[in-house]
């Protein structure tokens, strides 16, 4: 079993609507989560970061996690052809101080105008 | 605020060679540094954990004499490949933790593609 799994896609998802990604992970003990987003051919850009249950939201973006469940997910609100990326999840280990992100392989959404 | 630099953005360069890659955070100072690597289509791939003054923790798998990591500062970390082959081409992606962030949080750096001939 992957550490963190997440749907490869492709997603696609009209322009305006909400893009939803999902991810589960293994270890129970994690401790936070995160979402890059990466462009085709660049590095990845922090978005948000979750670390308690429920909801986070920053603008059109929206964190959810459910440790009980073992995943977090990430909506998209208003989607636009700009979002249209690889949206990696990252988990923090369980240990205190273990600075170590595992990351997904990435969903990759398109949005279409 | 957090901005990580890497130079050079992208190095080609003959088999053999050695290929030095500089990861700079610009604006706070960095207590951890990651060295990822990344193939086409494939998810990042952490190489090493480098912490200011200390030696380089290597991921299994990951040859230490080939990958060299000098992390001289709090804002500057080195990824040597030494000896390089073709097979070690890929996109080389540095990442910094900051003194008193969020825990877990990583900047990354944009980049540095290397193509061995």
């Amino acid at each position: 079993q992957k550490e963190v799994e997440q749907n490869s896609g492709p997603l696609s998802v009209p322009e305006g609507a909400i893009a939803s990604l999902n991810c589960t992970y293994s270890d129970r003990g994690s401790q936070s989560f995160f979402w890059y987003r990466q462009y085709s051919g660049k590095s990845p850009e922090l978005i948000m970061f979750i670390y308690s249950n429920g909801d986070k939201e920053d603008g059109r973006f929206t964190a959810q996690l459910n440790k009980a469940s073992q995943y977090v997910s990430l909506l998209i609100r208003d989607s636009q052809p700009s979002d249209s990326a690889t949206y990696l999840c990252a988990v923090n280990g369980a240990n205190f101080g273990n600075e170590k992100l595992t990351f997904g392989t990435g969903t990759r959404l398109t949005i279409i105008p | 605020g957090a901005v990580v630099s890497q130079h050079p953005s992208w190095v080609i360069c003959k088999s053999g060679t050695s290929v030095k890659i500089e990861c700079r955070s610009l604006d706070f100072q960095a207590t951890t540094m990651f060295w990822y690597r990344q193939f086409p289509k494939q998810s990042l791939m952490l190489m090493a954990t480098s912490n200011e003054g200390s030696k380089a923790t290597y991921e299994q798998g990951v040859e230490k004499d080939k990958f060299l990591i000098n992390h001289a500062s709090l804002t500057l970390s080195t990824l040597t490949v030494t000896s390089a082959h073709p097979e070690d081409s890929s996109f080389y992606i540095c990442s910094a933790r900051a003194r008193g962030g969020f825990p877990g949080t990583q900047y990354f750096g944009p980049g540095t593609r290397l193509t061995v001939l």
